[in-house]
């Protein structure tokens, strides 16, 4: 079995502060490892993923994020937060072999001016 | 391509009637995946297909849930006969996977079912 624990379900930061979102997993298989990010009233869109190789990955809007496999974190950081990255973000998790993704419960950022 | 495409973007219903929400996966994409998205539960997958075939059904919540793929570009999830518990944002997502690939998922702007 695997999950997902998203320990913070809302950050309010400052604008240009840097931030951490949280992302512990538990699985007894190797795992590939997504961020995804939910704008109101939108879909999910891919912010970035970990499937092999580095273990620092980049993505889109200037986010990154760090596997630590001794202690089964993804967690995913920006240097300077825009007012605009105010939105709901996902940790996934896939086991190697599956196709199905396993969410966390969600964290709110929300970047305050 | 357009992405992943649902509809309706927002469907509000009585109890006791049924409910048709539609997916069109990317094309060329072989597992289409339904979740549901609500304030309590967060994402549950509901079902999922690889290569039209539904593998998974286990998050399916009862009987009145039944998914559908007749063809590689379209499913249908229904719920017959809808309750006001059933209210949710239900997302599509489809993805590319087969011989040691397998892309992430990519998700449609979902459906809003309100059940009045």
């Amino acid at each position: 079995a695997q999950s997902v624990t998203q320990l913070d379900s809302q950050v309010p930061v400052f604008e240009e502060a840097p931030v951490e979102l949280r992302c512990n997993y538990s699985s007894s298989v190797s795992v590939y490892l997504f961020w995804y990010v939910q704008y109101p009233n939108q879909g999910l869109q891919l912010l970035l993923k970990y499937l092999s190789g580095s273990t620092l990955v980049k993505g889109i809007n200037g986010f990154e994020a760090e596997f630590n496999k001794s202690q089964t974190s993804f967690h995913l950081r920006k240097p300077s937060v825009h007012i605009s990255d105010t939105a709901e973000y996902f940790c996934a998790v896939r086991r190697g072999s599956a196709r199905q993704l396993t969410f966390g419960s969600g964290t709110q950022l929300t970047v305050l001016p | 391509d357009a992405g992943v495409i649902q509809s309706p973007r927002h469907e509000v219903t009585e109890m006791g009637q049924e409910v048709t929400l539609r997916c069109k996966p990317i094309s060329g994409h072989n597992s289409l995946f339904w979740y549901r998205q609500t304030m309590m539960r967060g994402l549950e997958l509901l079902i999922y297909f690889n290569n039209n075939v539904p593998i998974d059904d286990s998050g399916m919540p009862e009987d009145r849930f039944s998914a559908k793929m007749p063809n590689a570009s379209f499913s249908t999830l229904k719920i017959q006969p809808s309750e006001p518990r059933d209210s949710a944002v239900y997302f599509c997502a489809s993805s590319l996977a087969g011989g040691g690939f397998n892309t992430e998922a990519f998700f449609g702007q979902g459906t809003r079912l309100t059940v009045v």
